[in-house]
């Protein structure tokens, strides 16, 4: 158990460019989640994949954001034309679903700077 | 719809001293509730849950949580915090029923910075 992967750990690009980020999970698990973290506050949930289906997206997932999990492996997000609002902790966590098991494992984030 | 109020944006405390971080939530419907930690540019680490059963939990490093259903609270505390506790601590929610296949999204209240010093 290596634990949430997330690749690259920073990020810097300029407004406009898209950039993708990787999470690969803990491999057991079959539930991968994104949130967003901006300065202040507490995460936000973004979405949600259960194996290799899209199952829930928030309304802060914009159309410039889209999110895969090809396999029910590894996951993507990308953003398209990113906006200084951009700015921002990505977190990916994964966890398994079995009955009455809650709490997920959490990766180190990737944080993004949009100059 | 869930929301967490965490009422201390951040706490002082010295070293040795007892601490006590404040979450409030809001729900319409029954919830599961959290303390996660987070240390500087890292994720976040599940400190304890409140599922059923006993309202006082026990979680790692030392803390312990308790849920008042009256109160709608679950707070944090730990009787001697050490420097290494300098963190910053995260209150969820999820929704207790969630429908089969459902996402087991959380819902964080801000944060409460948690500064131990010497």
């Amino acid at each position: 158990d290596t634990g949430v992967s997330q690749d690259p750990r920073h990020k810097i690009t300029k407004r406009g460019q898209n950039v993708t980020f990787r999470c690969d999970p803990i491999s057991e698990h079959n539930r991968l989640y994104w949130y967003r973290q901006t300065l202040g506050q507490g995460p936000e949930f973004l979405t949600y994949f259960q194996n290799e289906a899209q199952l829930e997206k928030s309304r802060l997932l914009s159309d410039r954001f889209s999110a895969e999990r090809p396999k029910g492996s590894f996951s993507t997000l990308e953003i398209q034309r990113t906006e200084q609002g951009d700015s921002a902790m990505y977190l990916c966590a994964s966890s398994l679903e079995v009955r009455r098991v809650y709490g997920y494992t959490f990766g180190s984030g990737t944080r993004l700077t949009v100059v | 719809a869930q929301s967490v109020t965490q009422l201390d944006s951040q706490v002082p405390v010295f070293e040795e001293a007892p601490v006590e971080l404040r979450c409030n939530y809001s729900s319409s419907v029954s919830v599961y509730l959290f303390w996660y930690v987070q240390y500087p540019n890292q994720g976040l680490q599940l400190l304890l849950k409140y599922l059923s059963g006993s309202t006082l939990v026990k979680g790692i490093n030392g803390f312990e949580a308790e849920f008042n259903k009256s109160q709608t609270s679950f707070h944090l505390r730990k009787p001697s915090v050490h420097i290494s506790d300098t963190a910053e601590y995260f209150c969820a929610v999820t929704e207790r029923y969630r429908t089969q296949g459902g996402s087991e999204k959380l819902v964080f209240g801000k944060g409460t910075k948690l500064t131990v010093n010497p």
